[in-house]
């Protein structure tokens, strides 16, 4: 149980387009979605924090007005990176947790997402 | 949040274990101590997590100080698909994670 399924898994922009990544819970209702993003051999960095039905928690420095997070249903969330930089290019991970999750489990993360802005 | 100490890097021999250690001094007394790894280009993956006690499941164990500032995660048996880069995480068990830099586990055949 606990899957969490993101996509797409690569995607290539134009410089100046929108990029929108999904990231969905299949087997349980995801009360509390994180988004990271990670650069080369570096750590992850959380960038913000989405309940649903709200809206989310940034973190300091994360501009949230370019990383638009949506959390909508128990079971989706996405992350639109509006006017996409090289500089935007990373790795990008959502993660999830139900408020029903087995206190013995943790959290789920997604496959991550690698975009490419040229 | 509590800031960790771990190794840059450590080694090991296939099929020998492996004691992956962790300090952080700072913890509250809620936080769990979370353990998580991550492959190349894949998201991190749940290892294992405790409050107080030891605790054991099917990929390791994680042995805490009684003083809790400090862990350690012990892979009973490293094999070549238990390299990766190990990440100890003091969180509640609902917040948010924070990543420090890790530990990257070379496995030897």
């Amino acid at each position: 149980g606990a899957v969490v399924s993101q996509h797409p898994s690569r995607v290539i922009c134009k410089s100046g387009t929108s990029v929108k990544i999904e990231c969905r819970s299949l087997d349980f209702q995801a009360t509390t979605m994180f988004w990271y993003r990670q650069f080369p051999k570096k750590s992850l960095m959380l960038m913000a924090t989405s309940n649903e039905g709200s809206k989310a928690t940034y973190e300091q420095g994360v501009e949230k007005d370019k990383f638009l997070i949506n959390h909508a249903s128990l079971t989706l969330s996405t992350l639109t990176v509006t006017s996409a930089h090289p500089e935007d290019s990373s790795f990008y991970i959502c993660s999830a947790r139900g408020q029903l999750t087995p206190i013995n489990y943790g959290y789920t993360f997604g496959s991550g997402t690698r975009l490419t802005v040229v | 949040d509590a800031k960790t100490t771990q190794p840059n890097s450590m080694e090991s021999n296939e099929e020998e274990p492996v004691h992956l250690p962790c300090n952080h001094s700072t913890i509250s007394g809620t936080d769990y101590i979370h353990w998580y790894r991550q492959l190349p280009s894949q998201g991190p993956e749940y290892v294992i997590h405790g409050l107080t006690s030891n605790v054991n499941n099917r990929m390791a164990s994680l042995a805490i100080a009684e003083d809790r500032k400090s862990s350690t995660l012990i892979l009973h048996r490293a094999t070549l698909r238990d390299a990766a880069v190990y990440y100890c995480i003091p969180a509640s068990n609902t917040g948010k994670l924070i990543f420090g830099q890790g530990t990257t586990l070379q496995v030897k055949p």
